[in-house]
């Protein structure tokens, strides 16, 4: 069973661009989560998509937006970068939507805006 | 809004003793509770977690009682080896999974 996936590992953009994450969700998962880690502090929820649907948002503007595939993977578009985007952004996969559903997280994209 | 804080780290143990990470919580409704485990190099994972007032989670010898009178979900464990070195995180989700809250993260260095 392949666990999360996250593409790229690393990524250098400057102030102003747009910037495109993608994620593959453990297998049979339809519901992905995606979150900003700011350095030495908690994951920060961004939004969750179920089924190809926005599911959710946390207090995020619009320029962070996202696409969930029929194959249930993802991608989080970033645009008009600041240099408060560099993060490491963290998807998550879960069986289900739903509080009791257990999110299994991919190892990250680390993004440094410069 | 919601919100979740723990206590500061970094917090040093040595190898047997006992563990204490406090975590209280803000939130309207009835939130279901989690502690998260982020190991050196590492993904986070979920390391337990409780869905109503009262639960007890329990993994790896770890321990969180949901307290609602208090707004508390303290992890706990007995005797830490130094393979608990990590960093942890308390979090919460509303009733539907649709929002989740992180707390800063603790980290623990247990010294042999």
């Amino acid at each position: 069973e392949t666990g999360v996936t996250q593409s790229p590992t690393h990524l250098i953009k400057t102030r102003g661009q747009q910037v495109t994450l993608r994620c593959s969700s453990q297998s049979g998962h339809n519901t992905v989560s995606w979150y900003q880690q700011a350095l030495g502090q908690g994951p920060q929820f961004i939004f969750q998509y179920y089924r190809e649907e926005e599911n959710g948002r946390g207090n995020f503007p619009p320029r962070f937006s996202g696409l969930q595939f029929p194959n249930y993977s993802s991608e989080l578009n970033v645009n008009a970068l600041e240099l408060d985007d560099s993060a490491l952004y963290l998807c998550a996969s879960s069986l289900n939507q739903g509080a009791l559903e257990t999110q299994y997280f991919g190892p990250g994209t680390r993004l440094l805006v410069l | 809004g919601d919100s979740v804080t723990q206590m500061e780290g970094p917090v040093t143990l040595s190898e047997e003793a006992f563990l204490t990470i406090n975590c209280t919580y803000t939130a309207t409704g009835y939130p279901s509770l989690f502690w998260y485990v982020q190991y050196p190099g590492e993904g986070l994972q979920l390391l337990l977690k409780a869905t109503k007032a009262d639960d007890k989670g329990s993994n790896k010898g770890f321990e969180a009682t949901y307290r609602k009178e208090t707004t508390s979900f303290h992890l706990e464990k007995g005797s830490v080896q130094v393979s608990d070195s990590a960093v942890y995180f308390c979090a919460l989700s509303d009733n539907y999974g649709q929002n989740f809250v992180f707390g800063p993260g603790t980290r623990l260095s247990v010294l042999p």
